[in-house]
């Protein structure tokens, strides 16, 4: 499967503790962008990345966020000392081009349960 | 802050053609109008795009009226597997631009057998 791949699929963690998801975006796609989402809601915007480089941040992305893409190919997502606010699915997407053309592909995401 | 307004639901019968309605009253010139969807567990899925002409592919066609402020998405034979959440985002296009999408609520369709 040639997809974007995220990892792990489901994630139930205590509040406080620190989770970590990982991104693996499709094969020369040099765009890479991270998206949550709450039951009935659409996704929203986290962070973008252009192959390594982190362009744009989401005022949702509190300091407890950090997304790293270290060598322009896979991602992490951490959040640290988690909420229970912070359950939702995150979305991964990756997408190729210089313009803002080219669709984005996603991932199935990564659901979190923070109880 | 989603620039385009949709109605929250919609159902239609299988075999049947469904029409999305969406308004984007304030588009800009350089800014185009995407449709996803997303089928209930998924991530969502590329169906479609266009600026000012009509669009037609594999999955659905696209019609944006003359004067850009709104458009319909059409599934010509709507199947139970097109029950989904479809959102309509415009997006800019000029080079060098964030390629982010800003998704809405979206517009839920379910089709009946």
């Amino acid at each position: 499967d040639t997809g974007v791949s995220q990892d792990p699929r489901h994630k139930i963690t205590k509040r406080g503790q620190n989770v970590t998801f990982r991104c693996d975006p499709i094969s020369e796609h040099n765009r890479l962008y991270w998206y949550r989402q709450t039951l009935g809601q659409g996704p929203e915007f986290l962070t973008y990345f252009q192959n390594e480089a982190q362009l744009e941040k989401s005022r949702l992305l509190s300091d407890r966020f950090s997304a790293e893409r270290p060598k322009g190919s896979f991602s992490t997502l951490e959040i640290q000392r988690t909420e229970q606010g912070d359950s939702a699915m995150y979305l991964c997407a990756s997408s190729y081009g210089q313009g803002a053309d080219g669709e984005l592909f996603f991932g199935e995401g990564s659901r979190l349960t923070v109880l | 802050d989603a620039k385009t307004t949709q109605p929250p639901s919609m159902d239609c019968a299988e075999g049947r053609a469904a029409n999305l309605p969406c308004n984007h009253s304030t588009i800009s010139g350089n800014e185009y109008v995407y449709w996803y969807r997303q089928i209930h567990s998924q991530g969502p899925q590329y169906i479609i795009h266009g600026l000012k002409n009509n669009e037609t592919n594999e999955m659905a066609s696209l019609i944006i009226t003359e004067d850009r402020k709104s458009s319909t998405l059409i599934l010509p034979h709507a199947t139970l597997r097109d029950t989904a959440v479809y959102y309509c985002i415009v997006r800019v296009g000029y080079t060098g631009a964030n390629s982010k999408l800003t998704f809405g609520k979206g517009i839920t369709l379910s089709v009946r057998p």
